[in-house]
């Protein structure tokens, strides 16, 4: 059974820091990992992949991997109200093809002006 | 540049009614996934189609559900006599091959059983 663990907050971070949000995985032979933001009563949006260990930035997003550890956080640099939302960590297995997402429940961010 | 299609973006069923659920894809995708996300709870995998062809269903439920995309038209998610258990948000997602293996979701279809 894969499973993909997140704290599901409140996380609640003033406006202009840094906002961290963390995500471990069960499943050690997965590939490749996403974080979804979802607006209340919308559909989740992309906003970053991470395949390798390591750090990957896009704008005030970064993402890190950890697969030793089966550990992917998110780190949202200049938090703005607008980054308030839930975000959803996804891992993608190990069986190979376009395997279907496993979620984990989500974050709950809340950015404080 | 459309993005992922669904429709209804709301649907009213009564207990013992037949949902559809239609899904297009992102032009040039051949990938449709379909996902619900019940009330205070995670998005979970339910099938996983190409056209005309169900790849991983391991996420469906056995009795009411089925899944289709045929070679010409939109995927179709379809509940047989609902439940209000049904009640929830359904996505349909799409990907690409060639590309990186990143999953563009719809708006979503919301579902209520009365």
């Amino acid at each position: 059974q894969k499973e993909v663990e997140q704290n599901s907050g409140p996380l609640s971070v003033p406006e202009g820091a840094i906002a961290s949000l963390n995500c471990t995985y069960s499943d050690r032979g997965s590939q490749s990992f996403f974080w979804y933001r979802q607006y209340s009563g919308k559909s989740p949006e992309l906003i970053m992949s991470i395949y390798s260990n390591g750090d990957k930035e896009d704008g005030r997003f970064t993402a890190q991997l950890n697969k030793a550890s089966q550990y992917v956080s998110l780190l949202i640099r200049d938090s703005q109200p607008s980054d308030s939302a839930t975000y959803l960590c996804a891992v993608r297995g190990s069986g190979g093809g376009a395997d279907g997402l496993t979620f984990g429940k989500g974050t709950h961010l809340i950015i404080q002006p | 540049n459309a993005g992922v299609m669904q429709n209804p973006r709301h649907l009213v069923r009564r207990r013992g009614q037949e949902a559809r659920l239609r899904c297009s894809p992102m032009k040039g995708h051949s990938h449709v996934y379909w996902y619900r996300q019940l009330p205070e709870e995670g998005l979970k995998f339910m099938v996983y189609l190409q056209k005309e062809n169900i790849i991983d269903e391991s996420g469906m439920p056995k009795e009411r559900f089925s899944a289709e995309f045929p070679k010409e038209g939109p995927s179709i998610l379809r509940i047989q006599q609902v439940v209000r258990g049904d009640s929830a948000a359904y996505f349909c997602a799409s990907y690409g091959s060639g590309g990186p293996p990143e999953q563009f979701f719809g708006p979503g279809t919301r579902l209520t059983v009365l």
